[in-house]
């Protein structure tokens, strides 16, 4: 079945260091790949998507490349503020057929000032 | 506007107490969604209501209930909880149902759940 391995954390940063969130994902045919991201006491939003392979997602200075030989879509940013502490998630929808997402298992991070 | 709205924002109920929990969107979508998430876990999906209809139940015990009383509101009945019950229910819609291509899930804030 589909699965979403991303590094479990808790990632500790400080402020305008560079941040990689790894994921990889098993899946078969071609699924959408999504980033969520949850900020403490709330629910989830969408941060980035990608559709197909080589799609870049990008918003809020976060950017993810769907890599389908890699089988890759790591979560980058140049500079994280202390406002990108969170809870991240990489998840995935497989096309077609009965569409049940796929989430990883969350990375915290943590921005310290 | 994507938003999702739910209601009440927290939730503390003894084991025989009814409660329900409330969804709302507005952005004509066609599918909705119950998740439960526990503490520093992904959210794992309860129910999908597609056009209204109930299409996809995860084998959730009967102590939830789900209702969609229109394509803009979604409910969660509960009946007799237990304490491992308590955790965060989110909802989410999606503009389309499960099997269409690149369907993006629109969440709401959560009711966070407290069964005594």
């Amino acid at each position: 079945g589909d699965s979403v391995t991303q590094m479990e954390g808790p990632v500790t940063l400080s402020e305008e260091a560079f941040l990689t969130i790894n994921c990889t994902y098993t899946a078969t045919g071609y699924p959408s790949l999504f980033w969520y991201v949850q900020y403490p006491g709330e629910g989830l939003q969408l941060l980035l998507k990608a559709t197909k392979a080589d799609d870049k997602g990008s918003n809020k200075g976060f950017e993810a490349t769907y890599r389908k030989e890699t089988t890759s879509f790591h979560l980058e940013k140049g500079s994280v503020q202390v406002s990108d502490s969170a809870v991240y998630f990489c998840v995935l929808l497989r096309d077609g057929g009965y569409q049940k997402v796929t989430f990883g298992i969350g990375t915290k991070l943590q921005v310290i000032p | 506007d994507t938003e999702v709205t739910q209601t009440p924002k927290h939730l503390v109920m003894g084991m025989t107490n009814k409660k329900s929990l409330k969804c709302e969107q507005h952005m004509g979508h066609r599918a909705m969604y119950w998740y439960k998430q526990k503490a520093k876990k992904p959210p794992e999906l309860m129910f999908v209501y597609s056009y209204e209809k109930l299409s996809i139940n995860e084998s959730v015990p009967s102590r939830f209930s789900p209702e969609c009383p229109n394509s803009s509101l979604l409910n969660l009945h509960l009946h007799a909880l237990q304490p491992e019950d308590s955790a965060l229910y989110l909802c989410a819609s999606s503009q389309e149902p499960p099997g269409a291509g690149g369907n993006i899930q629109y969440f709401g804030a959560g009711t966070r759940l407290s069964v005594l």
